[in-house]
């Protein structure tokens, strides 16, 4: 079946430097949306990306949305302690509308 | 507010035992969902309904069951046909399956582990 494959599965960064996280996709996808989840909390949904070649940004995030619509990006500048957590992508085909959710890359801000 | 409500936060389960997990949501949402995630991993779909009296099977159905009698409720029961029932169980909705601009709004989950 289809996969979206989302890497890294962790990262371990030093406050202030840069996170990001990649999501890649067997096939087309209509959209993406991302999620964060906080260590012990639920997803909670950041932004969805629809046309192709997308960029959004949310204050130091910032996400694409690539031009052939298969792959996708989150990155984060000048992480802070309250970036920590899991990031998801999750995408959707045109034919199916399900969420194909891949595995969520966890941030880890180094003490 | 609106938003979705989960219960138990907690949950202990026998051996052999059938519990339900509670999923409430006053959003006016369509279509709601139900997640297991285990330790360190994704989020897998167990079941979802699109609308009242209706719903499908999603990736690991197996040993659990759904009802949908009313918009606002989607109960899970975790029955003792699975096996492995020790998760983080997540209940979602949207407005319909097609989401348009929004996401997907999740319940804060209820931890079951088998005794």
């Amino acid at each position: 079946g289809q996969q979206v494959m989302q890497i890294p599965q962790y990262q371990h960064v030093q406050e202030g430097e840069d996170f990001t996280t990649y999501c890649n996709s067997s096939t087309t996808l209509s959209n993406i949306q991302w999620y964060k989840q906080r260590p012990g909390g639920h997803p909670v949904f950041l932004i969805q990306l629809v046309k192709s070649g997308e960029v959004k940004k949310q204050k130091r995030l910032t996400f694409q949305f690539g031009e052939a619509k298969k792959n996708s990006s989150l990155h984060i500048t000048a992480t802070q302690t309250t970036d920590v957590g899991t990031y998801f992508c999750a995408g959707r085909k045109d034919s199916n509308y399900q969420l194909i959710w891949g595995a969520g890359t966890k941030l880890i801000i180094k003490p | 507010d609106g938003g979705i409500t989960q219960s138990p936060k907690y949950l202990f389960r026998k051996e052999g035992q059938n519990v339900t997990l509670s999923c409430e949501q006053n959003l006016n949402h369509d279509a709601m969902y139900w997640y297991r995630q285990d330790p360190g991993q994704g989020l897998r779909l167990i079941y979802y309904s699109q609308i009242v009296n209706d719903f499908q099977k999603g990736d690991i159905a197996e040993g659990y069951s759904v009802s949908r009698e009313k918009k606002e409720s989607f109960p899970l029961t975790v029955t003792s046909a699975q096996k492995n029932p020790t998760a983080f169980y997540l209940c979602a909705s949207s407005y319909s399956l097609r989401t348009g601009n929004y996401g997907y709004t999740f319940g804060s989950g209820t931890r079951l582990t088998v005794v």
